[in-house]
């Protein structure tokens, strides 16, 4: 049983670029969690999600983040139009019928 | 007042120590509670689920004290391997989302 994916597991964009990040969960889990850890901070929420449908995006920029979870294929994090200040460590974490959130390895954003 | 509060420490302790971690948290409606262990620049990693009635996993203890609004994590015999953020979590229930506290720094030294 394949844990939480996530791919690239490195993205590294100029500024003004689109960053794509993927979470593929693991078998069984409905739930997605995306969460933003910057260097030497604790984790900070972004949005949750469960099959086609935003639960709570309290933790979203306004502007430039978006995610989705379609019902085939994985959750997209996408942000447009990166700047310095987005580069962190962008977690996935998934969960089924309890509350326990297991976590993939993250993908680092670099922008240049 | 922080949602869930920890000590960020660092702790610094030799091998063999006993150390033990404190958490507060101010929804009384939280349901769920946790310790995950995160290494640095790794993904959290679940160490224990925290109950009302204790529970123990080797040499890890932890312990939810409702009435008070805290939990606690007890690492007995602290290993080498030991170091490592620990952080408190709590919440769930209806609304499924989880508060994660800043995370405690734990040094274990030869």
């Amino acid at each position: 049983n394949a844990g939480v994916m996530q791919n690239p597991r490195h993205l590294v964009r100029r500024r003004g670029q689109e960053a794509r990040l993927r979470c593929s969960p693991m078998k069984g889990h409905s739930h997605v969690y995306w969460y933003r850890q910057l260097p030497e901070e604790g984790l900070k929420f972004m949005v949750y999600l469960q099959k086609e449908n935003i639960i709570d995006e309290s933790g979203m920029p306004k502007e430039r983040f978006s995610a989705e979870f379609p019902k085939e294929g994985p959750s997209i994090l996408r942000i447009q139009q990166v700047v310095r200040g987005d580069s962190a460590a962008y977690f996935c974490a998934t969960g089924g019928s309890t509350d326990t959130q297991y976590f993939g390895p993250g993908t680092r954003l670099t922008v240049l | 007042r922080k949602e869930v509060e920890q000590d960020p420490g660092p702790f610094n302790v030799p091998e063999g120590a006993t150390v033990a971690f404190n958490c507060t948290y101010s929804n009384s409606a939280s349901q769920s509670f946790f310790w995950y262990r995160q290494d640095c620049r790794k993904e959290p990693k679940l160490l224990m689920s925290v109950y009302s009635s204790g529970n123990e996993d080797g040499r890890f203890t932890a312990q939810l004290n409702r009435a008070s609004q805290y939990i606690s994590l007890l690492i007995r015999d602290s290993k080498l391997s030991d170091s490592a953020t620990y952080l408190c979590v709590g919440g769930g229930g209806n609304n499924r989302k989880l508060i994660w506290g800043l995370g405690t720094s734990l040094a274990v030294n030869p």
